[in-house]
């Protein structure tokens, strides 16, 4: 069992629907990151929140916002999503915010559908 | 350019054979590497790490080996089981809090 727990495990939403996407870690993790997977390719990197501050955005478009209420809870809210924004959006931790020598550990993502 | 990629889309073995997925690295600036195992439904999972300064290190089943002379890394999953079927990814950090990773080898053990 992964130690990054997301919720929920499945999301179908239409395109006109805010939703958010929920992660939690319990590990004292200082970093936190939101990836999104499409079928069949590696995770890609939407956002880091390093001691609870946003510090990169890989220019992911507005209708994603990530949000850090606290050192061990992360959100994505969700609104007016196109299509191809079907994909699993996984969450991870990692105990530093440099990844120089330290991996990250992820949970299990959430799958989301936009009709 | 920095890229992270793999040789092998694919990768099928015995069940109780060796396997070895490879990956190859751009970046000789690069000094540390991941490889994670990533099952149907599932997300990445951490294998095993290795530093720079190491040409090999060893885990359960799992061998890791780096050739910093030609940017090259292994896994190796001795007496692979058909629960190692799944996808393996190589990664290295990118910036100081972004891990860029490779494309991807899909392992399937055949019973």
């Amino acid at each position: 069992d992964t130690e990054v727990t997301q919720t929920p495990k499945h999301l179908v939403m239409g395109m006109t629907n805010k939703k958010s996407l929920k992660c939690e870690q319990h590990m004292g993790h200082r970093a936190m990151y939101w990836y999104k997977q499409k079928a069949k390719k590696p995770p890609e990197l939407m956002f880091v929140y390093s001691y609870e501050k946003l510090s990169i955005n890989e220019s992911v478009p507005s209708r994603f916002s990530p949000e850090c209420p606290n050192s061990s809870l992360l959100n994505l809210h969700l609104h007016a999503l196109q299509p191809e924004d079907s994909a699993l959006y996984l969450c991870a931790s990692s105990q530093e915010v440099t990844l120089r020598n330290q991996p990250q550990h992820f949970g299990d993502g959430t799958r989301l559908s936009i009709l | 350019g920095e890229s992270v990629g793999l040789h092998l889309p694919t990768l099928s073995v015995q069940e109780g054979d060796n396997s070895i997925i490879n990956c190859a690295y751009s970046n000789s600036a690069s000094d540390y590497f991941i490889w994670y195992k990533q099952e149907s439904g599932k997300g990445p999972q951490f294998i095993i790490d290795i530093r720079s300064n190491m040409d090999k290190r060893q885990g359960q089943r799992v061998t890791v080996l780096l050739n910093k002379t030609v940017k090259h890394l292994s896994l190796q999953i001795a007496a692979t089981q058909p629960g190692d079927s799944a996808v393996y990814f190589c990664a290295a950090p990118k910036e100081a809090n972004n891990l860029f990773f490779g494309t991807g080898t899909r392992l399937t053990v055949i019973p």
